[in-house]
């Protein structure tokens, strides 16, 4: 069964920290993973995407990095902001299936 | 360039009724993808179509309908409304199928009493 997982499901940090968000997914036959930010009660919007055949994308402060073989990618914020509290989830598109499957997100906390 | 767009944006409905929910895709995509999110979890895929086709289809009964237009907008049908219905419904579309980048609307929040 193709799953998303993501830990921790809630996570608070300091104002100015560096933080990594993780998925993890069960099979390595993947199209592609994207990562998404949403906002209480509104809709996802795309961070980053990352193809199979790359290793990472870098958005400003953010870095996502993929590892097909260990079914992993992280989220890397650099130099956390109160403005960066959300849930961020990650989708993978799978070989074989038209659908993303998503984790179920974590919840982030950015204290002033 | 608009992005998608999603009407209304909530909607209250009494159990066993009937829902019609409207995505307006991203200029120029031809495919469009259906979720629900339930509070606290990872959106779940419905359907997916393509160029007017239903193009795939998740783990949701036959009261879950769409339909796709020539101009690629979609909607999304609900019947015989549960309370478990009760989500946030999201659309996403893209410039094709397969691996491209989806693109999300705002959602609609659709509460079922």
């Amino acid at each position: 069964k193709q799953e998303v997982t993501q830990i921790p499901a809630a996570l608070s940090v300091p104002e100015g920290e560096n933080l990594v968000l993780n998925c993890s997914f069960t099979d390595s036959a993947i199209y592609n993973l994207q990562w998404f930010r949403q906002d209480p009660g509104k809709g996802l919007t795309s961070l980053l995407l990352i193809q199979s055949s790359q290793r990472e994308q870098t958005s400003g402060r953010l870095n996502a990095s993929l590892d097909k073989s260990s079914g992993r990618s992280t989220l890397y914020i650099a130099a956390s902001q109160p403005g960066d509290s959300a849930t961020y989830l990650c989708a993978a598109r799978f070989y074989n299936n038209n659908d993303m499957r998503f984790g179920a997100g974590t919840r982030l906390t950015v204290k002033p | 360039e608009t992005g998608v767009t999603q009407s209304p944006t909530h909607l209250i409905k009494t159990r066993g009724q009937q829902v019609t929910l409207r995505c307006s895709s991203q200029s120029g995509h031809n495919t469009v993808s259906w979720y629900q999110q339930a509070l606290g979890q990872g959106p779940q895929f419905i359907f997916q179509y393509y160029r007017e086709e239903e193009n795939g289809r998740g783990n949701f009964p036959p009261r879950f309908s769409g339909l796709q237009f020539p101009n690629y907008s979609s909607e999304l049908n609900v019947n015989a409304l549960e309370l478990d219905d009760s989500a946030l419904y999201l659309c996403a579309s893209s410039l094709e199928t397969g691996a491209h980048e989806q693109y999300f609307g705002p959602g609609t929040r659709l509460t079922v009493t």
